[in-house]
């Protein structure tokens, strides 16, 4: 079974800095699939950024880009200057590749609640 | 991206009774999946709806307490059943947008008291 661990209950940064979310994860699998959700207070769900295992390019969005150490299980998420609507939980989440093109769950880390000061 | 609209937003619900939640998406999905959110948790995966067949259960989820229903292609419900406080969470349906993730409705926030 896979597992998502983010070691950091609570996270802040000043508005315009740069903060970076850590997440590893476990699994057997070599084909899979790697997310960033944000969700607000709003409880949304909102899709931050994705990466798919097979590619070595970490993936970027604007402001958001990822450091994916494949070997090291690790999935890290880099908001480069941080604005006040960045404040929300952060969720990063394992999806395995199904090979019959099906769908697959989700497995997602406790969380990050990331807090965006002024 | 699929858009979906899940109803209730909220509500506040009596011990022992039962509330049901409507997702319904704009486009024909093979798969929905419900999560619960326990209050400052995760997301956890409650079943697996599949149209024309019996939902799939996750370890710890039972169809007598959360009846799935999946009737076509665009829509499923989702009952809670004989409800205590510990079924206080938000509810979330979600529907696969292929590798790019998947897209969530807005959440149901329910209250048992």
């Amino acid at each position: 079974a896979q597992t998502v661990t983010q070691s950091q209950p609570e996270m802040s940064v000043q508005e315009a800095e740069t903060v970076t979310l850590s997440c590893t994860y476990d699994t057997s699998e070599n084909n899979y699939y790697l997310f960033w959700y944000k969700q607000p207070p709003s409880r949304q769900m909102i899709l931050v950024i994705r990466q798919e295992a097979y590619k070595q390019q970490n993936a970027t969005e604007n402001r958001f880009s990822v450091n994916f150490q494949k070997a090291a299980k690790s999935f890290s998420l880099k908001i480069s200057d941080s604005q006040l609507g960045d404040t929300a939980m952060y969720f990063c989440a394992f999806m395995k590749h199904h090979a019959q093109g099906g769908s697959e769950k989700l497995v997602f880390g406790k969380g990050t609640k990331l807090t965006v000061n002024p | 991206s699929a858009v979906i609209s899940q109803k209730p937003s909220r509500d506040i619900c009596q011990r022992g009774t039962s509330l049901t939640i409507q997702c319904q998406v704009d486009s024909q999905v093979t798969m929905m999946f419900w999560y619960r959110q326990q209050p400052g948790q995760s997301l956890t995966l409650i079943a697996t709806a599949n149209q024309g067949s019996e939902a799939t259960y996750e370890s710890g989820f039972v169809i007598d307490k959360f009846p799935i229903s999946r009737p076509n292609l665009t829509f499923s419900t989702l009952t809670v059943s004989n409800m205590s406080p510990e079924d206080s969470s938000i509810y979330l349906c979600s529907v696969e947008t292929g590798a790019y993730g998947y897209t969530f409705g807005s959440g149901t926030r329910l209250t048992v008291v």
